[in-house]
């Protein structure tokens, strides 16, 4: 089965670091794009960046380049999201997605991780 | 940048009867569209692609159509598990990827 698991809930205060998983399975993880949208409380949501774990090709979204970074380790199927100085305004859920189809790099997202919740209160 | 307005906001019918959803791009994104239905506490799910292609398993019930700039998603006969938010997402050029702002179906 095609899946993307991501790491747990996390509780951090304003100015800490954080970095957040997305473990790929079932299919090949090197040459899918894969995407992270954030979804803050009660909103819609918001793509923010994508990358290609073959050879780390990274886009962003304007809204939140030099905000994030988003990296992947294709030796374990993994795709990362790190902020350096979290803000209240992070709070949000966080998904990782898979690009529907090979080869793509704009497509639609067929498989979504169960979401990460990032809280960030002092 | 492309904005993608949907329309309306909230939709309220009661089960069985037929959804329209609509979805407008500020500028043409040809057929690369998707729509995407969230239920609370869950990820979002890939409904249609590339404006009128059903994803994997989904029910025939829904369907979608357009190009350009105007899209429908359609919900033939409402199910119990249809309530939802539905969402628009373009993918014609980047950057951002941009969704629309979503549709919430309610019971009436």
């Amino acid at each position: 089965e095609v899946q993307l698991v991501q790491s747990g809930a996390e509780v951090k205060k304003p100015g800490e670091s954080l970095k957040i998983s997305c473990k790929g399975f079932g299919y090949s993880f090197t040459t899918y794009w894969i995407g992270w949208v954030r979804q803050m409380p009660g909103k819609g949501l918001e793509w923010m960046g994508t990358i290609y774990p073959g050879d780390s090709d990274t886009r962003y979204s304007p809204s939140f380049q030099g905000r994030v970074t988003i990296s992947a380790d294709k030796s374990i199927s993994t795709a990362y999201l790190q902020w350096s100085s979290l803000k209240a305004s992070d709070t949000a859920m966080y998904y990782c997605a898979k690009i529907t189809r090979y080869g793509y790099n704009l497509d639609s997202f067929d498989i979504w991780g169960q979401g990460t919740m990032v809280t960030v209160s002092s | 940048e492309i904005v993608m307005t949907q329309s309306p906001a909230t939709l309220s019918l009661s089960p069985g009867e037929r959804a329209t959803l609509s979805c407008r791009a500020s500028q043409s994104v040809n057929s690369n569209l998707a729509w995407y239905q969230q239920k609370p506490g869950q990820a979002p799910r890939l409904l249609i692609y590339d404006a009128s292609t059903r994803a994997t398993g989904i029910p025939a019930r829904f369907s979608g159509s357009g190009s350009g700039t105007e899209f429908t998603l359609t919900i033939s006969s409402l199910q119990s598990e249809d309530f939802a938010i539905y969402y628009c997402q373009q993918y014609n050029n980047w950057p951002p990827w941009a969704f629309g702002q979503g549709t919430t179906v309610e019971i009436k």
